[in-house]
C-alpha cells in the first residue's frame, strides 16, 4: 500500500474563508480518497476521484487530481466551524492493494468563529 | 442506520490479560479492517479481511489476532497485550471492488499497564 502525504500538517482560518490542503503520493493509483476525522472519532468519507478524472465536487468539497504531479487537493469552500477536523488523503493502487488504505498524519484544519 | 459498531469503546486493562475488541458491521460489506491510530504516525493497518474465513497481514500485524467466521463480524484479538499496544483502533468495513470508499467505527481507546 502507498501513503499519502498531506500538506500543510496544521492550517488555520477564520469562519467562512476557503481552506485548501495537499496531497502527494509516489506511484500510480486507482483512485485517491478523501477522510475526515474530528476529534477522537472514527474516519468519515468525504470524496472518491478516479485516476482518469481531474476534478469532483460535492457540495462546499472540492477535489482536484493531477496524476502527472501524483497530487490531489481538497478545497473546503466557506468553511465552518464545524468543518474543524483532521483530514486525510488514501491513495490506492489497482489489484489487491485497492484495500490496504495507507493514511498520512493528515492535516489539522481549524475553523475560528 | 448503516454502521461499523466497535466494543469496547474504552479499556484500560493489564499487561497480560487476553482482551479481544469486536467489530461488527450491518452493510454486508465483505471486507473488513483493523486500523491503530498512534500520535505521529497516522492510521496504520493491522489485519484485513476479503471474506468469511479470509484474512491477510496489513502493515503492523506483530501481536494480533483476528478472525472472521461471519460477514458481519471481526474481532480483534490481543492475546498477551503490552504497553506498546496502547492505542486507538479502527474497525472499517467497505464493499469489495475498485472506488468503494471504507466505513470506519467511532474507534476503541485501548490502555494497556
Amino acid at each position: 500500500s502507498q501513503q499519502g502525504e498531506e500538506d500543510p500538517q496544521a492550517l488555520s482560518i477564520q469562519e467562512g474563508e476557503n481552506a485548501t490542503m495537499n496531497c502527494s503520493y509516489k506511484t500510480s493509483i486507482n483512485n485517491l480518497q478523501w477522510y475526515r476525522q474530528n476529534s477522537g472519532r472514527g474516519l468519515v468519507h468525504l470524496i472518491l476521484i478516479r485516476s482518469n478524472e481531474r476534478e469532483k465536487h460535492s457540495g462546499r468539497l472540492r477535489v482536484t487530481l493531477d496524476t502527472s504531479k501524483k497530487s490531489s487537493s481538497l478545497l473546503i469552500t466557506a468553511s465552518r466551524a464545524a468543518d474543524t477536523a483532521s483530514y486525510f488523503c488514501a491513495p490506492t493502487g489497482s489489484g489487491g492493494s485497492n484495500y490496504k488504505l495507507t493514511f498520512g498524519k493528515g492535516t489539522l484544519l481549524t475553523v475560528n468563529p | 442506520e448503516a454502521q461499523v459498531t466497535q466494543n469496547p469503546r474504552y479499556l484500560i486493562t493489564v499487561t497480560g490479560k487476553k482482551l479481544t475488541v469486536t467489530c461488527s458491521q450491518n452493510m454486508n460489506h465483505e471486507y473488513m479492517s483493523w486500523y491503530r491510530q498512534d500520535p505521529g504516525l497516522g492510521l496504520r493497518q493491522i489485519y484485513y479481511s476479503m471474506n468469511v474465513e479470509v484474512t491477510d497481514k496489513g502493515d503492523v500485524p506483530e501481536g494480533y489476532k483476528v478472525s472472521r467466521k461471519e460477514k458481519r463480524n471481526f474481532p480483534l484479538i490481543l492475546e498477551s497485550p503490552s504497553p506498546n499496544q496502547t492505542s486507538l483502533y479502527f474497525c472499517a468495513s467497505a464493499w469489495t471492488g475498485s472506488n468503494q470508499p471504507q466505513h470506519f467505527g467511532d474507534g476503541t481507546r485501548l490502555s494497556i499497564l
